[in-house]
């Protein structure tokens, strides 16, 4: 079975850029995650996708961050304009279904704005 | 906040002693899991365990979770150089909150 599959891998931009992250989530997999986790702490939860609805989006700093899941399937995460807080790396999770299910990461994208 | 706690933050053994990690949360909790995360890598799951479970084994690891104290903790025997990573417990039904995580080193 093929994992989630994160792309780029690594992104430099200067601050004020924009930037875009892509995210293909396992196959049959309903809910998928955007996780943002700064160097030396944990993933935080940006955005919660079940199919093509957001669930949640609490934590999302949207005059700047906007998210995507046309058709259900793939998703993108968009920053615009980027500030240097937002290096990071940027996490794609996939699960079954939205309650109580194991999460599968992709391997993320790990984003330096200079 | 949900967010759960590791302790400690850092561990460095020798290959072959076992690794206790912990893990303090707030709140009441379905289940708890727990994640490993290798360097430039994602996360990868290596157990959940239900509110009413109490000991949970896979292969080298085992997982205990004490609900009176609102903890658990992450066993792992035999140590392996491989097991260097950073270990995460996460709690939550619908939305996954982690902690900061426990890095661990294992010394050849």
């Amino acid at each position: 079975e093929a994992g989630v599959a994160q792309s780029p891998r690594y992104k430099i931009i200067e601050k004020r850029q924009s930037v875009a992250f892509w995210c293909n989530p396992i196959s049959g997999h309903a809910t998928l995650y955007w996780y943002q986790q700064i160097l030396g702490q944990g993933p935080k939860l940006l955005i919660q996708f079940q199919n093509n609805g957001v669930v949640d989006d609490s934590q999302l700093p949207k005059d700047r961050f906007s998210a995507e899941r046309l058709k259900g399937v793939d998703s993108t995460l968009k920053i615009q304009p980027a500030k240097l807080e937002d290096s990071a790396v940027y996490l794609c999770a996939s699960s079954l279904e939205r309650f109580r299910a194991t999460q599968y990461f992709g391997p993320g994208t790990r984003l330096l704005v200079l | 906040s949900q967010q759960g706690e590791e302790d400690p933050q850092a561990l460095s053994i020798q290959e072959g002693e076992n690794a206790t990690m912990n893990c303090s949360y707030k709140t009441s909790i379905n289940n708890l899991q727990w994640y490993r995360q290798n360097s430039g890598r994602g996360l990868v799951h290596l157990i959940l365990i239900r509110s009413n479970e109490r000991e949970k084994h896979s292969g080298r690891l085992r997982v205990t979770l004490d609900t009176s104290k609102k903890s658990s903790s992450l066993l792992i025997t035999a140590s392996r150089a491989a097991d260097t990573a950073s270990y995460f417990c996460a709690q939550g039904a619908q939305k996954l909150v982690f902690g900061q995580g426990t890095r661990l080193t294992i010394n050849p």
